[in-house]
């Protein structure tokens, strides 16, 4: 069973546009949403997180969107540049999990043309 | 800083051969876990420890194996390697804290693995 539901499978936008990627999330006992970038041939690092006091972060060009009635998530990525170009990944986890487990949701792959 | 670093960076591998993947952080960090990356799959968790000695299974164990005799070091490996294990692997660690840097995770730059 998937825990976290991530939308769309891939995106192209072009050089100024905005991106959104969207996701969603069943267990109500998560409490930190991530979201990871990953370019290729490297590691996924963390882009942006929040937690679900908030209805908004936002970090530079990057804003998160929180929808805790409707267990959705989204990121925004304000005037794409074809260095955003990655896959992005949405997580959930719970704060003090001894796991310290995420859940990850399956990628986007965004390309940004020029 | 070196953070998290995996080797080999690529291998290939016969069916039925045995490998292991190292993992080794500086961070000090108490858990650590090892994920498999799948297109379309995004990253599933193959093993986790929460602190040396201490090891448990995530959501694709099978065919993997793991131990922590230190809190720098967490192995990944494969008993006897299947083309199904084809994967790129991460091995990622974080701190044990709560706060607001306890749950992010740092990854490894991955290990790519081709089973023949």
């Amino acid at each position: 069973q998937q825990q976290v539901k991530q939308s769309p499978q891939s995106l192209i936008v072009q050089k100024g546009g905005i991106s959104i990627i969207n996701c969603a999330y069943e267990n109500t006992a998560f409490d930190y949403f991530p979201w990871y970038q990953q370019f290729p041939g490297k590691g996924p690092a963390l882009l942006i997180a929040i937690r679900p006091d908030v209805s908004e972060k936002k970090e530079g060009r990057f804003t998160i969107s929180f929808n805790k009635s409707a267990k959705q998530f989204s990121l925004h990525i304000m005037d794409s540049q074809p260095g955003d170009s990655a896959t992005y990944f949405c997580a959930a986890s719970t704060r003090g999990s001894t796991l310290g487990r995420l859940y990850f949701g399956r990628g986007t792959q965004l390309t940004v043309w020029p | 800083n070196a953070g998290v670093t995996q080797t080999p960076k690529f291998q290939v591998l016969k069916t039925g051969q045995s490998m292991t993947l190292q993992c080794a952080q500086d961070m000090n960090h108490e858990y650590m876990s090892w994920y498999r990356q799948d297109p379309g799959m995004g990253l599933r968790l193959i093993h986790y420890s929460v602190g040396a000695g201490i090891t448990d299974q995530g959501e694709v164990p099978n065919g993997y194996n793991v131990s922590r005799s230190t809190t720098e070091d967490f192995p990944l490996r494969l008993l006897s390697a299947a083309p199904s294990q084809t994967s790129v692997y991460f091995c990622a660690s974080r701190t044990g804290g709560t706060g607001a840097s306890g749950n992010t995770i740092y990854f490894g730059e991955g290990s790519w693995l081709t089973v023949v």
